[in-house]
Parts: structure tokens; sequence; C-alpha cells
């Protein structure tokens, strides 16, 4: 099993621009999260998904969207990038109270 | 609301000293699910110990243990001996909700640095 997987793992984006994070698990789970990590400090999370088609916000979702066609993948859209965005975003997927975390995305906005 | 609080922003110590990172947190469920989670420098996330509610015995795994008190709201963990690669952040975090509104999201506190000297 690859587990959570997430590309890119670096990307700089100039301010306005758009992007996707993929974000893909093989172990079919269906709860799965974006958190995206600021300098020194904790994880915040922005969506989740408890299933194919169901997603719903989490603690800071103003500037991006997402969307779970398929059990495996969870994408994370940036539609206009502003330097606020400028973080570490984690995937992360779970099954009985244990997640499973991707790499992590380190994203540069200028 | 539900909330994790690390006392210590940055712990340094000596190796070998023994060093306890504070968790204090909020909820007003009576089932949660309290973690550890380790993030050495190459920033990935290593899961450590995950504890439910129900639970309050205390777990050593190696040189970590872990201290868990639901009568002050508190979930400290210990590294006994500390090396070098102790060095990382360390992140406590809780999951809200149970029951059919559980999602398993975390809430996570703001972490803790911890520098090992040699």
């Amino acid at each position: 099993n690859a587990g959570v997987t997430q590309t890119p793992k670096f990307r700089i984006l100039k301010i306005g621009q758009s992007m996707t994070l993929q974000c893909t698990q093989d172990m079919n789970h269906n709860y799965m999260y974006w958190y995206r990590q600021d300098p020194g400090m904790g994880l915040k999370l922005i969506y989740y998904s408890v299933g194919a088609g169901i997603t719903d916000k989490g603690e800071v979702p103003n500037g991006y969207n997402v969307s779970r066609s398929t059990t495996e993948d969870f994408p994370l859209r940036l539609e206009l990038a502003a330097p606020s965005q400028t973080s570490v975003y984690f995937c992360a997927s779970s099954y009985r109270r244990e997640q499973f975390f991707g790499p992590g995305t380190r994203l540069t906005v200028l | 609301a539900q909330k994790v609080t690390q006392v210590q922003t940055e712990i340094s110590v000596v190796e070998k000293e023994d060093v306890t990172l504070d968790c204090v947190y909020e909820t007003r469920d009576t089932t949660y699910y309290l973690f550890w989670y380790k993030q050495p420098p190459s920033g990935e996330l290593v899961f450590l110990i995950r504890r439910n509610s129900f639970d309050e015995q205390n777990e050593i795994s190696g040189r970590y243990s872990w201290n868990f008190q639901k009568s002050t709201s508190s979930f400290n963990f210990t590294i006994t001996a500390s090396q070098v690669v102790d060095s990382a952040v360390y992140f406590c975090a809780l999951i809200d909700g149970e029951g059919s509104s559980n999602t398993g999201k975390l809430i996570f506190g703001q972490g803790t640095t911890l520098q090992v000297k040699p």
C-alpha cells in the first residue's frame, strides 16, 4: 500500500494563479481531510469528506474548493492564490479514528 | 468549544535529560480521543499514540510515556533520557464529536518545538 500520496511536493505560485493539490489514498477509507499548517502553528482543517460525493467545510475553508468524485481522490483547488495561502498542506484519510497523513505539499504564493 | 493548548512553545534540553510536554484540552463530549504526533525536521507527521476518554491508564513505549488525567483535562508526554533524534515539533490533538456526528476531524494544539542538544 502506498497509503496517502500528495502531489506536488513543492510549488511556487504567483498571486492570482490557480492550482490543484492532488491527494490519493489506496486504503479504501471513506473519510478524508485537508489541513494547512502555517509556520509555527498547528494544523487547521480546511475541508473534509465523509465519502464520495460528500464534502463539508472545516475551520478555514475560504479561498479553497474541494470535490470527491471517487473514494480514492480528494483534490484541493485554489482558485485565486493569495500570499495568505502560503503554507504546508496535508491530506489525510482515516479509519476508526486513526488518521493517516500524506507527506505534505509546501506551497509558496509570491 | 473544543480546544487543545500545548503549554510550552519551545523546550531545549541536553541529551539524556528527561523532558515533559504538557497538553491541556477542552471538550464538551464525554467520549473523545487524544493523540500525539511527532513532526521531525523532514516535515512528515508521525503518529505516536491515541487514547480514548475511557482509558486513563498511563502508557509507556520505550523511552516515551503518556499521562492522561481527565480530572485536569491533561494528556502529557514525557521522553526519558532524551536523544538528539527526539528533536522535533510535537503536536497534541483531539478528535471532537462522537456517534453519528463524528467525522474524525482533528483539532491540533499549536505544537511544542523540542530541541535536544548533544
